[in-house]
């Protein structure tokens, strides 16, 4: 069954320091991949995605994952994280061993630390 | 503004008591879905919608009914039968219900159980 794994619930880093959030999917067929963000008491907002073509993909606000077939993982990263990161961060995949529903990880806690 | 609308934000549930959790979307969006958020579990399916007076079970679906009369509504039920209700529950929308399709989200409403 397909399954997507978040090793960390939670991520401490100091603001202005480098940040990977890991993703690892479970699927034999082509997927497409999406990070989504929740900050507190919000729903979700899609933060990337990945359908085809560059395996790099990148956000608005400096976030990039980067999708790895041979290691069917799909993590995400910042450079430098500000104060105003601090959320909940989930990665999704959906393929049609799913019927294309959204299967998803059980989320990372980013906290940022002053 | 377009978006996604949930009310309450919080909701209250006796022993015994069916509740409705409303959700309104006017992005004219095709496709809507019901999650339900518990900690540490990510998001699971409780229903989906991908055309008005059409819906289909989720992943847990036991204990919960919708209905979608029209294609900007899609109210769910929360029945008696459903045993363990205090979660965050999230509806969702999205163009089509193709697999590249963006979710998205509401605010959000927390139903607790008395």
């Amino acid at each position: 069954a397909q399954s997507v794994t978040q090793l960390d619930s939670q991520v401490p880093v100091f603001e202005e320091a480098p940040v990977e959030l890991r993703c690892n999917y479970s699927s034999s067929v082509s997927v497409y991949l999406f990070w989504y963000v929740q900050y507190p008491n919000q729903g979700l907002q899609l933060l990337l995605k990945y359908l085809s073509g560059s395996t790099l993909v990148e956000s608005i606000n400096g976030f990039e994952a980067e999708f790895n077939k041979s290691q069917t993982s799909f993590h995400l990263r910042k450079p430098s994280v500000h104060i105003s990161d601090t959320a909940e961060y989930f990665c999704a995949v959906s393929d049609s061993s799913s019927n294309y529903q959204l299967i998803w990880g059980a989320g990372t806690k980013l906290i940022i630390k002053p | 503004d377009g978006g996604i609308t949930q009310s309450p934000k919080y909701l209250f549930r006796k022993e015994g008591q069916n509740v409705t959790l409303s959700c309104e979307q006017n992005l004219n969006h095709d496709a809507m879905y019901w999650y339900r958020q518990d900690p540490g579990q990510g998001l699971r399916l409780i229903y989906y919608s991908q055309i008005v007076n059409d819906f289909q079970k989720g992943d847990i679906a036991e204990g919960y009914s919708v209905s979608r009369e029209k294609k900007e509504s899609f109210p769910l039920t929360v029945t008696s039968a459903q045993k363990n209700p205090t979660a965050f529950y999230l509806c969702a929308s999205s163009l089509g219900q193709g697999s590249q399709e963006t979710q998205y989200f509401g605010p959000g409403t927390r139903l607790l159980v008395l």
